[in-house]
C-alpha cells in the first residue's frame, strides 16, 4: 500500500544551522510527492514539492530531491532562522483516489536564536 | 481571494455532546477534503468530496462521524455524540477540478474532556 514514513521530531537547531529532515515513501508507480509546513497559529502550506524521480523542489531555500531508487525525499535547508519554526509534513498525493493525500507523522522544528 | 476557511479555530466540548465544524472552501474548488491529526501523530484522511457528492469516506472513523456539503459549497463535520478519542486537529482543503496542489485551512482545534 501507500505510504510515508518521516523523521520524528521535535528538532531544535541553533540558528544558522544546517537542517535536514528524512522522508522516505512506499507507492506504486512513481508518484509525486509534497513537503507541507505549518506555521503556529496558520493552515497546512505547501512548501515544495517533485512531480518525478531526480526532480528537485525548491522554496524559500528549502530543498527536497525525489530519489527513485532509496524512494526518498528529505527536506534540507543550508542555514535555518527563527522564522522556520513550524512543522513540517512529507505527503504523497494517490490521484487514483481522488487526489486524497497520505501524510507522515510530521517534523516539529524550533530554530533557537 | 479568499482561502480555505474553517469555523471554529478552537473546540473545547465535554464527552457526549454534539460538535459541528464549518469548512468554507475556495470558491469554485469542487474537490474538497477532511483530515484529522490526533496526539502529534500523521494526518490522516477522513473523506473527499466532489461538489455536493461523498466520492470517498473511508477514512471516517466510525459512524458517530456524519460530513455533509448541501449546495456543493460550504461543508459541515458533526460529530455526535462526541468521545475523548476524537480530540485533535481537523483539516479541510480544496482543490480545482484536475487541480493538483491542494489548498489548506488553518484548522479546527477539538479537544473533548
Amino acid at each position: 500500500g501507500n505510504s510515508v514514513t518521516q523523521m520524528e521530531g521535535p528538532v531544535t537547531l541553533s540558528e544558522e544551522a544546517f537542517l535536514t529532515i528524512n522522508c522516505t515513501y512506499t507507492a506504486t508507480g512513481y508518484p509525486s510527492l509534497f513537503w507541507y509546513v505549518q506555521y503556529p497559529g496558520e493552515g497546512l502550506q505547501l512548501l515544495l514539492k517533485a512531480t518525478k524521480a531526480d526532480d528537485k523542489g525548491s522554496n524559500k531555500g528549502f530543498e527536497a530531491t525525489y530519489r527513485k531508487e532509496t524512494t526518498s525525499f528529505h527536506l534540507e535547508k543550508g542555514s535555518v532562522q527563527v522564522s522556520d519554526s513550524a512543522v513540517y509534513f512529507c505527503a504523497l498525493p494517490i490521484y487514483n483516489q481522488g487526489g486524497k493525500l497520505i501524510f507522515g507523522q510530521g517534523t516539529e522544528l524550533s530554530v533557537k536564536p | 481571494e479568499a482561502g480555505v476557511t474553517q469555523f471554529p479555530s478552537h473546540s473545547v466540548i465535554e464527552k457526549g455532546q454534539t460538535v459541528t465544524l464549518r469548512c468554507d472552501p475556495i470558491s469554485g474548488h469542487d474537490n474538497l477534503y477532511w483530515y484529522r491529526r490526533v496526539m502529534g501523530k500523521e494526518i490522516k484522511f477522513l473523506l473527499h468530496f466532489v461538489k455536493e457528492s461523498k466520492q470517498d469516506e473511508s477514512g471516517m472513523p466510525n459512524n458517530r462521524f456524519l460530513a455533509e456539503r448541501t449546495g456543493g459549497t460550504y461543508s459541515t463535520l458533526k460529530v455526535q455524540p462526541a468521545e475523548l478519542e476524537d480530540s485533535g486537529v481537523y483539516f479541510c482543503a480544496s482543490t480545482a477540478t484536475g487541480g493538483r496542489e491542494a489548498f489548506f485551512g488553518q484548522g479546527t482545534r477539538l479537544t473533548v474532556v
